[in-house]
Order: structure tokens, then sequence, then C-alpha cells
């Protein structure tokens, strides 16, 4: 059973708007949450990281929102660029197991020109 | 330069064959994890070592064994036990987070290997 789920297997957004990349988490044990960006053949490089003591978190044209209540997170991207166009996978992290990380399935984003 | 390098990049397999991927690393970093993508699934993590000589299942370790006999290399064998064995493979490393005190590291992950099973 995926402990964290991306809904979106795709999104597609033209070039300067505001991409929304939303994430899902089942287990209260998280506490930490990361964003990792994946171009094809190559391996994820982080993007950012959100601790859930933090409700908000930017770098950039990035910014990760974390909604523990709703067990929620989503990555803003503004604006968006072509470059970015790349699979985007949500990690989490547990108190009890720092070092052990579960990742959703990834959202693939598509930024038109 | 500093990374992580996987070999090879694309690797064929007959059935009933093992097969060892290989994963160095040259950041210093403690820990090494081998991970598994599917198409449509995230990356699972197969195993995972925090210090030479030592390391632990993660969720899908069936039909695979590893070894952590320096801290640079953490092969990972594709044994015929492991019935769905083409996917793409993943290593990463990290440095070690302290557990309740700090934040986990992040893990930096190779370039990946993809292999198929004819």
């Amino acid at each position: 059973d995926q402990q964290v789920k991306q809904n979106s297997p795709s999104l597609s957004v033209q070039e300067g708007r505001i991409s929304i990349l939303n994430c899902d988490y089942t287990n209260s044990m998280f506490d930490y949450f990361l964003w990792y960006k994946k171009y094809p053949a190559e391996g994820p490089t982080f993007l950012i990281s959100i601790s859930s003591i933090k409700d908000k978190n930017e770098d950039g044209r990035f910014t990760v929102f974390l909604n523990k209540s709703a067990k929620h997170l989503s990555l803003h991207i503004v604006p968006s660029q072509p470059g970015d166009s790349a699979v985007y996978f949500c990690a989490a992290s547990g108190i009890y197991n720092f070092n052990k990380f579960y990742f959703g399935s990834g959202t693939k984003l598509n930024v038109k020109p | 330069d500093g990374g992580i390098t996987q070999s090879p990049k694309y690797l064929f397999r007959k059935e009933g064959q093992n097969v060892t991927l290989s994963c160095e690393q040259n950041l210093n970093h403690d820990a090494m994890y081998w991970y598994r993508q599917d198409p449509g699934q995230g990356l699972r993590l197969i195993y995972y070592s925090q210090i030479v000589n030592d390391f632990q299942k993660g969720d899908i370790a069936e039909g695979y064994s590893v070894s952590r006999e320096k801290k640079e290399s953490f092969p990972l064998t594709v044994t015929s036990a492991q019935k769905n064995p083409t996917a793409f493979y993943l290593c990463a490393s990290s440095l070690m987070g302290q557990t309740g005190t700090s934040a986990p590291y992040t893990q930096y992950f190779g370039p990946g290997t993809r292999l198929t099973v004819l």
C-alpha cells in the first residue's frame, strides 16, 4: 500500500503560468518531505524540502506548502519555464527512520512554450 | 568531480541468470540505497546500508542481494529468484541523518541502470 501518493500522472502548463503539483500521504509519522525532479534517463535530483514544523518553504521560483491536518503537500512553480518539464517526485521520511524515504509515483510536468 | 556512478547504463539478462549492478560514490557518504522504478510507480526501496559491512532490507528485498565491503561501493545482485526483474534501478547515497535530532540528509542519485530480462 502506497504511503505517498501523487494522483495526477501528468500536468500541462503554459510557459509563464503557475504549475501546482500535489502529493498526499497517509502516515501521520512522516515529518519531513522532499521534492525531486527527474529528467529521462537520469537519476532524480533534489529540488526543495520542508519540515513538519513549517507550512511553507520557498526557494526562488519553487515553493512547497504543507498541510499536516490534510496530510497534503504541494509544489508551486512560478513562473513555469520549458526547462521545468520533467517528472516530479515527492518523498517523505519519518521520525523513527530518517534515512528511509517513501516516494510517490511521480507527476510528469510539461511546460509549453 | 564528486558524484555517484552506476554501470552499466543498460543491461540485458537471460532468464535464470544472476546479474550484478555496480554503484560507486566518491562523496564520502555513509549511507547508500538501492531503489527500483517501474512504470507508473514511485521509487521502491530494495536495500539500504548505513555503514560498511551492514545493510537492511527495504520494502521489496526478495530476489535481491547486496554487499557493502567498502564505503564507496554498494553493488546489487539481481538473482534468478526475482520474478519480475525488468525495471529501472537507481542507486543513491547520503550522509547519515540523526533520527530525532535533525532533518534527514538529502539523497543523491546516480543515473540509473535499465535492466531487461530477455
